[in-house]
């Protein structure tokens, strides 16, 4: 069945330190991948998406993400985490015979400690 | 004009209550969506709108009724609501829903209590 994951249901990094936010999904045809991210009591805001071409795509805010068809992976990076980055993070995937429904993962909370 | 707008921000209804929640989108988007998201957890599909047309409804209960008046605004209209269907509703529009991908927009939500 397709299904999308995300390890880790809260992840805590130092400001400063890389943020590794992990993505895998289920499907034999790779899907559309997508990051998106929320901050408390807003709407969903998007980081950055794959769709076709190269495989390390870059979004706002510094954070990057990288395809990985051999891994089903999407995981999301950002090099140095900054005190405002703390939200909570959600990977979506839209099926590619689907109708538009976009499916989100768990989504993962990530702090950032001073 | 890249928002999606939604009011009210927050709506307390009792379960007799008839209310509505709109959303607004100038971008010229023809595909529009309806989200419920419950407390830690992600948004779930509703209702998708494609050139004002109701293209997917969730399987979602008949006390939630939508609305595409036209191609700028959805509506989703609620009648005899139940506690448990206090969440944050999310509109989000993109281009279209077709097989051409595009990022959904989403809008601040309404935050919805029903006691």
């Amino acid at each position: 069945a397709q299904s999308v994951t995300q390890l880790g249901s809260h992840v805590s990094v130092s400001e400063g330190a890389l943020v590794l936010l992990r993505c895998n999904y289920s499907s034999s045809v790779p899907p559309y991948l997508f990051w998106y991210v929320q901050y408390p009591n807003q709407g969903l805001q998007l980081l950055l998406k794959y769709t076709t071409g190269a495989t390390l795509v870059k979004g706002i805010n510094g954070f990057e993400a990288e395809f990985k068809k051999s891994e089903t992976s999407f995981h999301l990076t950002k090099p140095s985490a900054h005190m405002s980055d703390a939200a909570e993070y959600f990977c979506a995937v839209r099926w590619r015979r689907s109708q538009g429904n976009l499916i989100f993962g768990k989504g993962t909370k990530l702090s950032v400690k001073p | 004009d890249t928002e999606v707008t939604q009011t009210p921000k927050h709506l307390v209804m009792g379960m007799t209550n008839k209310k509505s929640l709109k959303c607004e989108q100038h971008m010229g988007h023809r595909a529009m969506y309806w989200y419920k998201q419950k407390a830690k957890k992600p948004p779930e599909l509703m209702f998708v709108y494609s050139y004002e047309k109701l293209s997917i409804n969730e399987s979602v209960p008949s006390r939630f009724s939508p609305e595409c008046p036209n191609s700028s605004l959805l509506n989703l209209h609620l009648h005899a609501l139940q506690p448990e269907d206090s969440a944050l509703y999310l509109c989000a529009s993109s281009r279209d829903s077709g097989l051409v991908v595009n990022e959904q927009f989403f809008g601040p939500g309404t935050r919805l209590t029903v006691l």
